[in-house]
């Protein structure tokens, strides 16, 4: 089975300073990694995915996120954050054999300060 | 190209009484899920249908929650009796297969038992 921890429950930052949410998994098995952002009072939208290949993988409105197997990490970067990105991001896992059961994390709020 | 369909947004009922939720997926999605969003937490898997048919429903409380997807389209997830802990956003979600993690979400219907 999968498990997904994010590390950090909420993330103050403040407009166009750099940011980093991070996420770590468990699984005996390869792994397909995702990230989904929850605007307020919307439902959850597909921010960037790692299925397989080059281990940065770059997502929409600037995000980007880096596979690491040794450390069984998957963190969401972005270099300068908007005051619209804030949002409650979830990291998610996945084992690609079979039909696939997406586990959630607890999620991260982020909050950008002007 | 419409979204996933959720109905009602929300629903305010007392303990023991019932609810049910309603989910429309995007056209041509065979696989349809239905999580279970408690404040603070997570998105937790509660069903996963493949067409007709139902793919992963180890995480249903089967004495109190039903869900049924007729005609491998829309899907109909019930509560009775409800609890308070079952208090909650309901989210449905549709993809077009169950391989590459890329499910579509509905804003959710939030649930508040008294």
């Amino acid at each position: 089975a999968q498990s997904v921890t994010q590390l950090d429950s909420q993330v103050p930052v403040f407009e166009e300073a750099p940011v980093e949410l991070r996420c770590n998994y468990s699984s005996s098995v390869s792994v397909y990694l995702f990230w989904y952002v929850q605007y307020p009072n919307q439902g959850l939208q597909l921010l960037l995915k790692y299925l397989s290949g080059s281990t940065l993988v770059k997502g929409i409105n600037g995000f980007e996120a880096e596979f690491n197997k040794s450390q069984t990490s998957f963190h969401l970067r972005k270099p300068s954050v908007h005051i619209s990105d804030t949002a409650e991001y979830f990291c998610a896992v996945s084992a690609p054999q079979g039909a696939q059961k997406l586990v959630f994390g607890q999620g991260t709020r982020l909050t950008i300060n002007p | 190209e419409a979204g996933v369909a959720q109905s009602p947004r929300y629903k305010i009922i007392e303990k023991r009484q019932s609810v049910a939720f309603w989910c429309n997926p995007i056209s041509g999605h065979a696989t349809l899920y239905w999580y279970q969003q408690i404040l603070g937490q997570g998105p937790k898997l509660l069903i996963q249908f493949q067409n007709n048919g139902v793919v992963d429903d180890s995480q249903l409380p089967k004495d109190r929650f039903s869900a049924e997807r007729l005609k491998g389209v829309d899907s109909t997830l019930k509560i009775q009796p409800a609890k308070l802990e079952d208090s909650a956003v309901y989210l449905c979600a549709s993809s077009f297969d169950s391989f590459t993690g890329e499910l579509f979400f509905g804003e959710g219907s939030r649930l508040t038992v008294l």
